[in-house]
């Protein structure tokens, strides 16, 4: 059962447009999410978060989203940049479990000129 | 400043030999994970040491053991490797488990079983 969820496999955006990243839960319980970025053959790197008692949360060019009543929360990346061109991984957590992350299973956003 | 490296970053194995796979910090973490990558299935959790003498099972431990021998070091060991085991193979550290903070992870052991 995949309690975390990324539905589009691909993403492909044309630079300086705004990127979109979608993430879909199903455990209530989770109450802190994270979106990692991965570069090929390279680890995941932490690139923002978010807690549950907020409702967005921004850095720089990166806002992520959370709509707790739809367990839905996005990534938004604006202007978008070829360097951003990458795997993109949501991941989910639940209090007092040890940073234990249930991940999605990625976005590969490819940002062209 | 290394951060998280894993060894080897490349393994090709047959069905049955055993390997282990080795895992360093030097950022004074307290806690270390082992994570692995399969195609359509994201990564998912196989061991983790919230601190330095515990272990525990993640969410796909079967056919992995696990040694925390020092704060620094985390290792995996496959026993008697199967096909299954194929897969991107992740380390990855976080100062202190339960409190939110991001993990950091290694560049990764890709592991191949014939």
């Amino acid at each position: 059962d995949q309690q975390v969820k990324q539905n589009s496999p691909s993403l492909s955006v044309q630079e300086g447009r705004i990127s979109i990243l979608n993430c879909d839960y199903t455990n209530s319980m989770f109450d802190y999410f994270l979106w990692y970025k991965k570069y090929p053959a390279e680890g995941p790197t932490f690139l923002i978060s978010i807690s549950s008692i907020k409702d967005k949360n921004e850095d720089g060019r990166f806002t992520v989203f959370l709509n707790k009543s739809a367990k839905h929360l996005s990534l938004h990346i604006v202007p978008s940049q070829p360097g951003d061109s990458a795997v993109y991984f949501c991941a989910a957590s639940v209090a007092g479990t040890a940073s234990k992350l249930t991940f999605g299973t990625g976005t590969r956003l490819q940002v062209t000129l | 400043n290394a951060g998280v490296t894993q060894t080897p970053k490349f393994q090709v194995l047959k069905t049955g030999q055993s390997m282990t796979l080795q895992c360093a910090q030097d950022m004074n973490h307290n806690s270390m994970y082992w994570y692995r990558q399969d195609p359509g299935m994201g990564l998912r959790l196989i061991y983790y040491s919230a601190s330095e003498g515990t272990t525990d099972k993640g969410e796909v431990p079967n056919g992995y053991n696990v040694s925390r021998l020092n704060k620094r070091e985390f290792s995996l060991r496959l026993e008697s490797a199967a096909p299954s085991q194929t897969s991107v193979y992740f380390c990855a550290s976080t100062h202190e488990a339960g409190f939110n903070s991001p993990l950091h992870f290694g560049n990764g052991t890709r592991l191949t079983v014939t």
